[in-house]
C-alpha cells in the first residue's frame, strides 16, 4: 500500500503570512495519463473534509486562489499565499492512484 | 447540487454489525464511484471502500474480511456493513463522491477524476460494552 507522510504535523501561522505544507508518498503518484493522483482536503472543526485541490494542482470549485498545489511524483506542496482566520483547520493530502486510497496524517494550522 | 444524507445506528456493542446508509440526491447516482471513509476520534482519515451503481466494489484490505458496501439503485443509496465491531471501529463515518466514468462514442469506458468533491456530514458510531 502507498503510505502518505505530511510535514509538519503542526504549523503555527500569522494571519496575512504565507504557509506551506509538504506531502510525500512512498510511491510515485504520476499516472500514465500525465496526472498526479494527489488531492488536498481541509477539515474545519466539527465539519466534514472539503476538497481543495485535486490531481496535484487543480483547485476545486469555489476554492479561493490563495490556495495552490504543486509537485509531481512523490513530493507535493500545498501553499496558502496569505493565511486568513478561516484557514485555521487541519489539512490532509490523499493519494488516489492505487487502492486503497490513503491519507496523510494531517497538518493542523493554528494561530501563532 | 449533489447532497449526501447519512444515517445509521450510533451505538453498538462489541461483536455487533455496523450498518450505515448514504442517500444521494440532487444529481446522478450512476456515473460515479461512492466511497466510505472513517475518522477515529482525534485521528486521521481511513478509506474503507467504494462502489458504483452496478455494485462493483473495492475495499481496503485492512477491513476486507468484515466490510460490505452495497447499493440500492431504486433509492439512489449506498450502504456500509461492518461485522464484528470492536472499540477500534469507533469513528465518524463519511460517505463521499469519487471518480466518475462514462462510455465514449466508441463504447469504451472512460474514467475521470475530480477528487472526492461531495461529502456527507458524517455519522458518529461508538462501540462500547
Amino acid at each position: 500500500d502507498i503510505v502518505m507522510t505530511q510535514s509538519p504535523l503542526s504549523l503555527p501561522v500569522t494571519p496575512g503570512e504565507p504557509a506551506s505544507i509538504s506531502c510525500r508518498s512512498s510511491q510515485s503518484l504520476l499516472h500514465s495519463d500525465g496526472h498526479n493522483y494527489l488531492d488536498w482536503y481541509v477539515q474545519r472543526p466539527g465539519q466534514s473534509p472539503q476538497l481543495l485541490i485535486y490531481l496535484g494542482s487543480y483547485r476545486a470549485s469555489g476554492v479561493p486562489d490563495r490556495f495552490s498545489g504543486s509537485g509531481s511524483g512523490t513530493d507535493f506542496t500545498l501553499k496558502i499565499s496569505r493565511v486568513e482566520a478561516e484557514d485555521i483547520a487541519v489539512y490532509f493530502c490523499m493519494q488516489a492512484l492505487q487502492t486503497p486510497d490513503a491519507f496523510g496524517q494531517g497538518t493542523k494550522l493554528d494561530i501563532k | 447540487q449533489v447532497q449526501l444524507q447519512q444515517w445509521g445506528a450510533g451505538k453498538l456493542k462489541p461483536s455487533e454489525t455496523l450498518s450505515l446508509t448514504c442517500a444521494v440526491s440532487g444529481g446522478s447516482f450512476s456515473g460515479h464511484y461512492w466511497s466510505w471513509i472513517r475518522q477515529p476520534p482525534g485521528k486521521g482519515l481511513e478509506w474503507i471502500g467504494e462502489t458504483n451503481h452496478s455494485g462493483n466494489s473495492r475495499y481496503n484490505s485492512s477491513l476486507k474480511s468484515r466490510v460490505t458496501i452495497s447499493v440500492d439503485t431504486s433509492k439512489n443509496q449506498l450502504s456500509l456493513k461492518l461485522t464484528s465491531v470492536t472499540a477500534a471501529d469507533t469513528a465518524v463515518y463519511y460517505c463521499a463522491r469519487g471518480r466518475g466514468y462514462y462510455y465514449d462514442s466508441s463504447g469504451l469506458l472512460q474514467y475521470y477524476y475530480n477528487g472526492m468533491d461531495v461529502w456527507g456530514r458524517g455519522t458518529t458510531v461508538t462501540v462500547s460494552s
